[in-house]
This record gives structure tokens, sequence and C-alpha cells, in this order.
């Protein structure tokens, strides 16, 4: 089966731009949350939507914005780029929450804004 | 706030060796699940271990196993017969806030193994 899914692997985007990311989760799993990792930090949970609704924002700003689709693929959205922004944004997936068996995360998507 | 601490920025080891990484954290919750991932140079992070919270009973996978003190809130990593490929960023982590959706991580350890 293939694992967690994420597009594009690298992206490169100007200030102010937007930018979105897109995230398959494993066959059967209907949970995918979005993480933001900054460099030597551990990730940040910005995003979980189940079963098409959003259950979960962390503290990002509203430029932040996520949505789910009927086959349970998700995409992130973030406008008005700032150079903050650059980072590995992490996709996880799961049947439907944390539960026992934690997340299955894909391999990221490293932005840079220049 | 609920918060994970890995006091430990870097490791070394040497190959074969035993090396053990530490992590606290602070909740109100009873019932809950802890977890040590791995992320390798590839970024991928990887589940390496999981605990459940109302288990006395430490948990064990091959090399991996943990000593998980409930009343002291602290959840160590040791890794057994230490190999190269166990080179990585390893995070500590749990479901906070009462959800079972978000996860807090730790800062992260980066270990390296030395040949």
């Amino acid at each position: 089966d293939a694992g967690v899914t994420q597009s594009p692997t690298h992206l490169i985007k100007t200030r102010g731009q937007q930018v979105t990311l897109r995230c398959s989760p494993i066959s059967g799993h209907k949970s995918v949350s979005w993480y933001q990792q900054v460099l030597g930090q551990g990730p940040q949970f910005i995003f979980q939507y189940y079963e098409k609704e959003e259950r979960g924002r962390g503290n990002f700003p509203d430029r932040f914005s996520a949505r789910q689709f009927p086959n349970y693929s998700s995409e992130l959205n973030v406008n008005a780029l700032l150079l903050g922004d650059s980072a590995l944004y992490l996709c996880a997936s799961s049947l439907t929450g944390v539960g026992p068996y934690g997340y299955t995360f894909g391999s990221g998507t490293r932005l840079t804004v220049v | 706030a609920q918060t994970v601490t890995q006091s430990q920025p870097e490791m070394s080891v040497q190959e074969a060796e035993t090396v053990t990484l530490s992590c606290t954290y602070d909740t109100s919750e009873n019932n809950y699940y802890l977890f040590w991932y791995k992320q390798p140079p590839s970024r991928q992070m990887i589940l390496v271990i999981r605990q459940e919270a109302y288990k006395q009973q430490n948990a064990t996978e091959n090399r991996f196993s943990v000593n998980f003190q409930k009343a002291a809130k602290s959840f160590s990593l040791k890794i057994s017969d230490s190999q190269l490929g166990d080179t990585a960023m390893y995070f500590c982590a749990f479901p906070s806030g009462g959800s079972n959706y978000k996860l807090t991580f730790g800062k992260g350890t980066l270990l390296t193994v030395n040949p």
C-alpha cells in the first residue's frame, strides 16, 4: 500500500505570494492533519480534518486554510506568504484521530519563502 | 498549557552501545498515549514506539524500549545495540488538550551513532 504522499517535495515562493500544498492519506484513512516544522523545532499542529470537516485548528493566523475532499485527500493553503512561513510542512493520516497508533506521516513539503 | 520537554538537544553514542533519550511532559489527563518518533534526514517521521499510560508495563519494540514513570511524567527512550541507521532526530509526543487529534511534540534530540 502507498503511504502518505505529499506534493510538491520542494517549493520556493516570494513574499506575498500564495501557496497550495497537497496530501493524499493512506487508503482507508479518513483523517488528515497538517503540521509545520520550523528548522530545529518539533512539528506544530496546524489543522486536523476528519470526514471533510475541520476538527481542530492550531495557533496559526487566518492566512492558513485547508480543506479535505470527498476522496479524503487534503490541501493546505497559505496566503500572503511571510519569510517566517519557511518550514517543512508535514501531512499525517490516521483512521480517525491520534488513537493508539499515532499518525502516519508523509515526507513533507519543504517551503522556502524568499 | 500541556508541554513536552526534551532536555538533550544532541547526543552521540558508539555503535553497539546503549543510549537513553529523556522526555518529560505535563498533562492533567489520566488516560493517554505517548509516542516516540524518529526523523532521519529523509524527513519522514517514523513511529518508533508507543506507550499506553494506563499500562504499568514498559513498552518494548526490538532494540527500543521505554522507561515510563507516570507519576513523574517521564517517558524516556532506550536504544540498545545502537546502529548507524539510528542516526536521526528523535521526538517525544503525546495528544494534548484532551483531544485525540492534536499531537504536541518536544523540540527533539539529535542522536548521532558513531562507527
